[in-house]
């Protein structure tokens, strides 16, 4: 299989506080995760590239002072929204992929819904 | 510039109709991914394909990809209510992992 999990499914928080979502591959490793962000009805947007042991690579406009990742473990990337204000509010989905980056196959998670009032 | 784009971006049926969605691009990928996404949840892999001209079937879903490996297609036989969800065609263009994704359809099949 290609299990990868997210936590948390939802999260409410106020504007102003720091908000970490976790990605977790649980039956294989991952050195490169990635981090989407998506709105309603719409298709995926890639905010950035994880990289276990090194510097995440960004797309262009995303600010990486705003989203912060990590990717500590070859099962484990974390994305943390740093002062989070309503217009950050979305769907914020990862994928990982499994083995030898072949034919790009990428294995989602769940998808956090992130509220931010 | 969107490098891959998908029509149609909406599309109500009835149950039993059959459908084609396509995935167009100017750009060859060396593979090309069809996700299936449902409401609140992940997009969930449905199949590769990575050969030009191939055609793969899952039950009533035919993927097929562009000879020249430019453009994609699938297509729904006699479609369900369960069929109902949004559709992704991905492409890679490098050995990075990384994605480049269609605007994605939203399939609506009513009963």
């Amino acid at each position: 299989g290609a299990v990868v999990s997210q936590h948390p499914s939802r999260v409410i928080c106020k504007s102003g506080t720091s908000v970490k979502i976790e990605c977790r591959s649980l039956d294989f490793q991952a050195t490169t995760m990635f981090w989407y962000r998506q709105f309603p009805k719409k298709s995926l947007m890639l905010m950035a590239t994880s990289n276990e042991g090194s510097k995440a690579t960004y797309e262009q406009g995303v600010e990486k002072d705003k989203f912060l990742i990590n990717h500590a473990s070859l099962t484990l990337s974390t994305l943390t929204v740093t002062s989070a204000h309503p217009e950050d509010s979305s769907f914020y989905i990862c994928s990982a992929i499994k083995g030898a980056a072949t034919y790009n196959e990428q294995f989602f998670g769940p998808g956090t819904r992130l509220t931010v009032l | 510039t969107q490098l891959l784009e998908q029509s149609p971006q909406f599309l109500s049926i009835q149950e039993g109709e059959n459908l084609t969605v396509y995935c167009n691009s100017s750009s060859v990928f060396s593979s090309l991914q069809w996700y299936r996404q449902e409401p609140g949840e992940g997009p969930v892999l449905l199949v590769t394909v990575v050969t030009g001209g191939e055609v793969k079937k899952l039950k009533r879903l035919t993927f097929q990809f562009g000879d020249a490996r430019k453009d994609s297609s699938l297509h729904i036989t006699a479609a369900q209510p369960g069929d109902t969800g949004l559709y992704l065609c991905a492409g890679a263009r490098s050995n990075t992992g990384k994605l480049i994704f269609g605007q994605g359809t939203t399939l609506q099949v009513k009963p």
